[in-house]
């Protein structure tokens, strides 16, 4: 699986949109881009994953280049309960395994 | 029911003590895993189990002992663990493994396990 880059920590003013970029230069053309977040002390939660159309769901937007080797993920009116690590996942679609394969993340912090 | 449950929640054990993770989900999913993850690290992929068969061990030291009885239900069994074994211990399903789809992996609060 591909490898991602993200930025260590970002802050964002609750009500605005929080703008979470992912680096993934190396993604492969059968590699999907997944979204997961942790709050503090609770499990990962999924929150959207795309091959190369944009995608929305209740949650989020996730916007892919391209070229497919950088992705965006937009939350459009952050709120102080977004407050988390993001993690940006690339994946095979269809391969043997099912594996996720966590980064470092981002942390966000959205600021009252 | 979206939920998967872990129990305990918190878990205090000696390095000579024999104890277990428990993980359940009642959304008919055939694929359940086992993450490590250490203070602000991500989590780490130990064990994933498919129609209740182990299909993958990240080479996870034996002293980790896994177990599916059945399709809703997982163990982590534990004995003779290291300090360095404290860690938040998620577990997590998926509808299927391998079979050609993409889908997501619901996770379980986790069981914070401290060894001492």
């Amino acid at each position: 699986d591909a490898k991602t880059t993200q930025p260590t920590s970002m802050d964002c003013a609750e009500g605005r949109a929080a703008n979470l970029p992912c680096n993934h230069s190396t993604i492969s053309g059968n590699e999907y881009v997944y979204w997961y977040r942790q709050i503090h002390s609770q499990g990962p939660q999924y929150i959207i994953h795309g091959l190369k159309n944009n995608e929305t769901n209740e949650m989020a937007s996730l916007i892919i280049t391209e070229d497919r080797k950088s992705s965006t993920l937009i939350l459009p009116h952050a709120t102080l309960r977004d407050t988390a690590v993001y993690y940006c996942i690339v994946r095979v679609y269809g391969g043997a395994t099912n594996k996720l394969i966590f980064g470092t993340g981002t942390l966000l912090a959205v600021q009252p | 029911d979206t939920e998967v449950t872990q129990t305990p929640k918190h878990l205090v054990m000696g390095m000579t003590n024999k104890k277990s993770l428990k993980c359940e989900q009642h959304m008919g999913h055939r694929a359940m895993y086992w993450y490590k993850q250490k203070a602000k690290k991500p989590p780490e992929l130990m064990f994933v189990y498919s129609y209740e068969k182990l299909s993958i061990n990240e080479s996870v030291p034996s002293r980790f002992s896994p177990e599916c009885p059945n399709s809703s239900l997982l163990n982590l069994h534990l004995h003779a663990l290291q300090p360095e074994d404290s860690a938040l211990y998620l577990c997590a399903s998926s509808q299927d493994w391998g079979t050609g789809f993409v889908d997501e992996q619901f996770f379980g609060p986790g069981t914070r396990l401290t060894v001492l």
